[in-house]
């Protein structure tokens, strides 16, 4: 079984909306880690958002939120007020053990979603 | 500061040559990784090291090697180039909860 699943290959989203990236996961560990990532065309991987299995908030970082549902197994993204700048590939990841120290903060990413945003 | 790097930019190979990927960080992290993204897909994981001297396979290590002599460096070493390795290779260091990832190696194997 895949162990992060992003179901939505592509997408478009009009500039200034909000846009919801999906990503589902799967694991067996109590205590785990999710991640965000934007791939622009350019190629660099950039850190967005991460989230722990026991933090009861969502996290936010300016206009990325990410809406967990433990229940659901789901970390799904939403950018606010999406712009041009906003176009790449988008990766979820998952740290799966309860550390870095104990599980060397490995990561297992999913397939990517690719957004586009138009003007 | 310069971050993470990473050298070449890009190269191709013949079937069967080596060459090593090298990688280098500035920011004194103990963890350091290194993934390939084949096209379309996401990373895969294929070594990291917690530290100098000390390294493990990660989920496809078939066909690499590498060493962590120094903090600083880790480069990856490919014995035998074959096409199925034809790849953006990414070098991350981490810091807590976070991996900052260098520009990438795109190698052509032919």
């Amino acid at each position: 079984a895949q162990k992060i699943t992003q179901t939505q290959p592509g997408m478009f989203v009009q500039e200034k909306e909000a846009v919801t990236l999906d990503c589902t996961y799967d694991t067996s560990d109590q205590s785990y880690g999710l991640f965000w990532y934007k791939q622009p065309s350019s190629g660099e991987m950039i850190f967005l958002i991460y989230q722990g299995s026991y933090d009861e908030q969502n996290a936010t970082e300016g206009r990325y939120s990410l809406n967990f549902q433990k229940a659901r197994k789901s970390a799904n993204l939403v950018i606010s007020a999406s712009q041009l700048g906003d176009s790449a590939m988008y990766f979820c990841a998952m740290r799966e053990g309860p550390g870095i120290k104990a599980a060397g903060n490995k990561l297992t990413f999913g397939g990517g979603t690719r957004v586009l945003v138009k003007p | 500061n310069a971050g993470v790097t990473q050298t070449p930019k890009f190269r191709i190979l013949k079937i069967g040559q080596s060459m090593t990927l090298q990688c280098a960080q500035d920011m004194n992290h103990n963890y350091m990784y290194w993934y390939r993204q084949d096209p379309g897909m996401g990373l895969k994981l294929i070594y990291y090291s917690v530290g100098a001297g000390i390294t493990d396979k990660g989920e496809v290590p078939n066909g690499y090697n590498v060493s962590r002599s120094t903090t600083e460096d880790f480069p990856l070493r490919l014995e035998l180039a074959a096409p199925s390795q034809t790849s953006v290779y990414f070098c991350a260091s981490g810091y807590r909860e976070t991996q900052y990832f260098g520009p990438g190696t795109r190698l052509l194997v032919l």
